[in-house]
């Protein structure tokens, strides 16, 4: 069952330049992730934002969590080419045992 | 670092054999999940374990079964491979379930 949804599917944009990732969902979340994958690769855990959470910085990585949009933020600023990956928002539902449920992703190619 | 490695990064087998996948993490996680990456599908999780000899459904388990017989290791067993069963397999492990995971490098299985 889908819950995350990205928003844009693809994206292309110079180096240098900032590139912003949208996430959307249904219910209620205790947290959401970023994950990144690079082709034919596992994902690599970027950024997790707690339910109570606003914004959170990671290096060139700002994360912003929005519960009354039910919506999320990846913001990568001064893009590089090794920025080149499939990103993913997982959303983990409120719930002892709730799963973490991811959406179909973004293909992200920055041209040097 | 969590490490996480999975048996084999590509397999072919026929149509009717018995496959088996293992994955192995070396952080002491409680947890370990099984998912199938297929293109324009995302994520779908098959089945998971949040101890030794415990297993729980995910949103796929039909045609697959698991085990976890040592804490460290997380087998996916097809017990007889069909052809869409062709697919990426991630393995990953949290330490929580409510946290982040740390994935595989994925096996690229290739059903004839």
């Amino acid at each position: 069952s889908q819950q995350g949804e990205e928003d844009p599917q693809a994206l292309s944009i110079q180096e240098g330049e900032n590139a912003t990732m949208n996430c959307s969902y249904k219910t209620s979340i205790n947290n959401l992730q970023w994950y990144r994958q690079n082709s034919g690769r596992g994902l690599v855990h970027l950024i997790l934002i707690r339910s109570n959470e606003r914004e959170k910085h990671s290096g060139r990585l700002r994360v912003t969590l929005d519960t009354s949009k039910k919506s999320s933020s990846l913001l990568i600023t001064a893009s590089r080419a090794a920025d080149t990956a499939s990103y993913f928002c997982a959303t983990r539902n409120t719930g002892a045992n709730s799963k973490l449920t991811f959406g179909k992703g973004i293909t992200l190619s920055v041209r040097p | 670092d969590v490490k996480v490695t999975q048996s084999s990064r590509y397999l072919v087998k026929r149509t009717g054999e018995k496959v088996f996948l293992e994955c192995v993490q070396d952080m002491d996680h409680e947890n370990m999940f099984w998912y199938r990456q297929d293109p324009g599908l995302g994520l779908r999780l098959i089945y998971f374990s949040y101890d030794v000899k415990m297993k729980e459904k995910g949103d796929i388990p039909e045609g697959y079964s698991v085990s976890r017989e040592k804490k460290e290791r997380f087998s996916l067993i097809l017990e007889s491979a069909s052809t869409n069963q062709t697919s990426m397999y991630l393995c990953a492990s949290s330490l929580s379930i409510q946290e982040t995971q740390y994935f595989g490098p994925g096996t690229r299985l290739l059903v004839l």
